[in-house]
């Protein structure tokens, strides 16, 4: 299986700053079309998780562009600019390139 | 609107069966993909299966593979989890969400299944 690897675990960031969280993965994300399927949720205390970003920088309908994703074969990072009170939760980044997709383990956002 | 809204959900003894289901609207159901994706008690999530459009491709996690059947009804919108020999670890939140080349665009609102005797 591909092992989906986040860091940090867990940030805490003032309202109007920047954060990036980082994701790699144990196999290339490369499926045979060419393209990367790697994508980024955000799941909201309480809430269903909600797709922020697909395929490493495509952003999702309705996501602000404060988010942005970038990387290439393992290496991926989301970042968040100008950080928001409604950014907190658990970020996941995700993999659908290989059977048994996987997710990350989660970066929990918190506002300070 | 797209709207996925889960069913099915309880309490079962171990070894028990249970069958979810995921009544979708505000999209052509038929055109999509499906995912079930689980989320333990504070843990992270978990994709368990997965169905074509048509229905005729299915894949599995090992972990439940021979135990839990995806299924859909296209006539009824409705997306399904045949879920056989229940164990204490499968224990979760279950999720359906949408399938494409944009990952998981939508996702239900979540159904709690609770295994323990």
């Amino acid at each position: 299986d591909v092992v989906m690897t986040q860091t940090p675990p867990s940030l805490s960031v003032a309202i109007g700053q920047s954060v990036s969280i980082s994701c790699k993965s144990s196999q290339s994300l490369v499926y045979s079309d060419g393209k990367t399927y790697l994508h980024w949720l955000l799941q909201s205390p309480g809430r269903s998780p909600k797709r922020l970003i697909y395929q490493v920088s495509n952003l999702g309908s309705g996501v602000p562009d404060r988010f942005s994703g970038t990387g290439s074969q393992k290496d991926f990072t989301l970042k968040i600019s100008r950080v928001e009170a409604e950014d907190l939760g658990v970020y996941y980044c995700a993999q659908t390139t290989h059977f048994p997709f996987t997710f990350g383990s989660g970066t929990k956002l918190e506002i300070k | 609107e797209v709207q996925l809204v889960e069913s099915g959900g309880g309490l079962v003894q171990p070894g028990r069966s249970l069958k979810l289901s995921c009544a979708a609207s505000g999209f052509t159901f038929s055109n999509y993909g499906m995912h079930w994706i689980r989320q333990a008690p504070t843990k992270g999530l978990e994709w368990v299966a997965s169905i074509s459009p048509s229905g005729g491709s299915t894949y599995y996690r090992d972990s439940v593979k021979g135990r839990f059947t995806i299924s859909r009804d296209n006539a009824k919108s409705t997306l399904y989890l045949q879920m056989d020999s229940l164990r204490s670890e499968d224990t979760a939140t279950y999720y359906c969400a949408t399938a494409s080349y944009g990952g998981y665009p939508y996702w239900g609102q979540g159904v709690m299944v609770t295994v323990s005797s």
